[in-house]
């Protein structure tokens, strides 16, 4: 089983839509979850990371997170083709800085 | 977060010879990841770089084949050594700071060994 699971997609949204992108993670010692951005050719860009149970707004990208269920999901809101990328999950576990990234999800907003 | 460059940008090379890639970045951060992006996979840590000790290798990265070095607060090399074909992949630097230890990447480097 691997330590952080994304379908590999791709998920395709019509434009406005809400995209919803899951993650699991096998690892109850993993406290923190980052949510990362990459378009093809281009290095990862950090969305929003979230470690508390919950969710965490900022802008049009929500993260939750479900430590009980080991769910980390990212919604994107009034979905841009701009947002056209591959998502990827990444897992901290406490007091350590490595991340484990999850295989990515590639989304495609259809206009 | 933190401004990270990387070079070279690209570069293709001959199997067995060596590439040193360099990673800068424009604030003093205590650590420093290595890793590796095969095509159309995820990202896998090669190795973690604090200043002023030896890097901690990840399972299936050795210090031969990858030596690192992080000479001040800034800056890290990675050297792909004996390369091989097998070692075609993008690799990025990054850089683990403010609340969170969120990280930020490089642009990374693209090596393709003929």
């Amino acid at each position: 089983q691997k330590e952080v699971e994304q379908n590999s997609g791709p998920l395709s949204v019509p434009e406005g839509a809400i995209a919803s992108l899951n993650c699991t993670y096998s690892d109850r010692g993993s406290q923190s979850f980052f949510w990362y951005r990459q378009y093809s050719g281009k290095s990862p860009e950090l969305i929003m990371f979230i470690y508390s149970n919950g969710d965490k707004e900022d802008g049009r990208f929500t993260a939750q997170l479900n430590k009980a269920s080991q769910y980390v999901s990212l919604l994107i809101r009034d979905s841009q083709p701009s947002d056209s990328a591959t998502y990827l999950c990444a897992a901290q576990k406490f007091g350590n800085e490595k991340l484990t990234f999850g295989t990515g999800t590639r989304l495609t907003i259809i206009p | 977060s933190a401004v990270i460059s990387q070079k070279p940008s690209r570069d293709i090379c001959q199997r067995g010879t060596s590439l040193t890639i360099q990673c800068q970045v424009d604030s003093q951060v205590t650590m420093m990841f290595w890793y590796r992006q095969q095509p159309g996979q995820s990202l896998t840590l090669i190795a973690t770089a604090n200043q002023g000790s030896e890097a901690t290798y990840e399972s299936g990265f050795v210090i031969d084949k990858f030596p690192i070095s992080r000479p001040n607060l800034t800056f890290s090399t990675l050297t792909v050594s004996n390369m091989s074909p097998e070692d075609s992949s993008i690799y990025l630097c990054s850089v683990a700071t403010g609340q969170g230890y969120e990280q930020y990447f490089g642009p990374g480097t693209r090596l393709t060994v003929t």
